[in-house]
């Protein structure tokens, strides 16, 4: 079974600063990823997402990401963040199954970031 | 494209009385909704899966008589909290996968937030 691992519960940064919120993986087959935002009491938005080809995926909102196979992870960036950047992030994983649909998301626990003046 | 209504956003109930969420796909079919629980501060707990015109498919400790799903139909499913008790208050996300994106990108929903007193 797969598993997420977002390593900072909380990340604090001011803005115009650059910001990268880290995400590991665990999975023995391959697997789709995706980042996702969630701003207070709304449900989650879809960032960007990896499922094959270039492993630098960009996203809305000048977000990217890079998969990264032999270290397994999937770190987001941003460049130059904005207040309104505030919120909670959540990158998921689901495996890839042989026909090319995948088992169910699993999430990490999330990331606050919180983007001061 | 890509959006999922629920309704209502917030409910306020007795403890006892049912619930019923909508979850909506708005400009396409979904042959497959989600349905998640998180509570605060909490990341996403997957409670059931839902296919169009199929019994749901609920994970390990999710009792399926109290958490009622339907989906009747490729672009509604519903989750209906029996006798609710003040420890099913929570924040309940729907996502939906449509047919033509089997790559399992979901798209959320906005959240119900439920209280039962």
């Amino acid at each position: 079974a797969q598993s997420v691992t977002q390593l900072d519960s909380q990340v604090p940064v001011f803005e115009e600063a650059p910001v990268e919120l880290r995400c590991n993986y665990s999975s023995s087959v391959s697997v789709y990823l995706f980042w996702y935002v969630q701003y207070p009491n709304q449900g989650l938005q879809l960032l960007l997402k990896y499922l094959s080809g270039s492993t630098l995926v960009k996203g809305i909102n000048g977000f990217e990401a890079e998969f990264n196979k032999s270290q397994t992870s999937f770190h987001l960036r941003k460049p130059s963040v904005h207040i309104s950047d505030t919120a909670e992030y959540f990158c998921a994983v689901s495996e890839k199954l042989v026909w090319g649909g995948s088992e169910k998301l699993v999430f990490g626990k999330g990331t606050k970031l919180t983007v001061n003046p | 494209g890509a959006v999922v209504s629920q309704h209502p956003s917030r409910v306020i109930c007795k403890s006892g009385t049912s619930v019923k969420i909508e979850c909506r796909s708005l400009d396409f079919q979904a042959t497959t909704m989600f349905w998640y629980r998180q509570f605060p501060k909490k990341s996403l707990m997957l409670m059931a899966t839902s296919n169009e015109g199929s019994k749901a498919t609920y994970e390990q400790g999710v009792e399926k008589d109290k958490f009622l799903i339907n989906h009747a139909s490729l672009t509604l499913s519903t989750l209906t909290v029996t006798s609710a008790h003040p420890e099913d208050s929570s924040f309940y996300i729907c996502s939906a996968r449509g047919l033509a994106d089997p790559h399992d990108t979901q798209y959320f929903g906005p959240g119900t937030r439920l209280t039962v007193l």
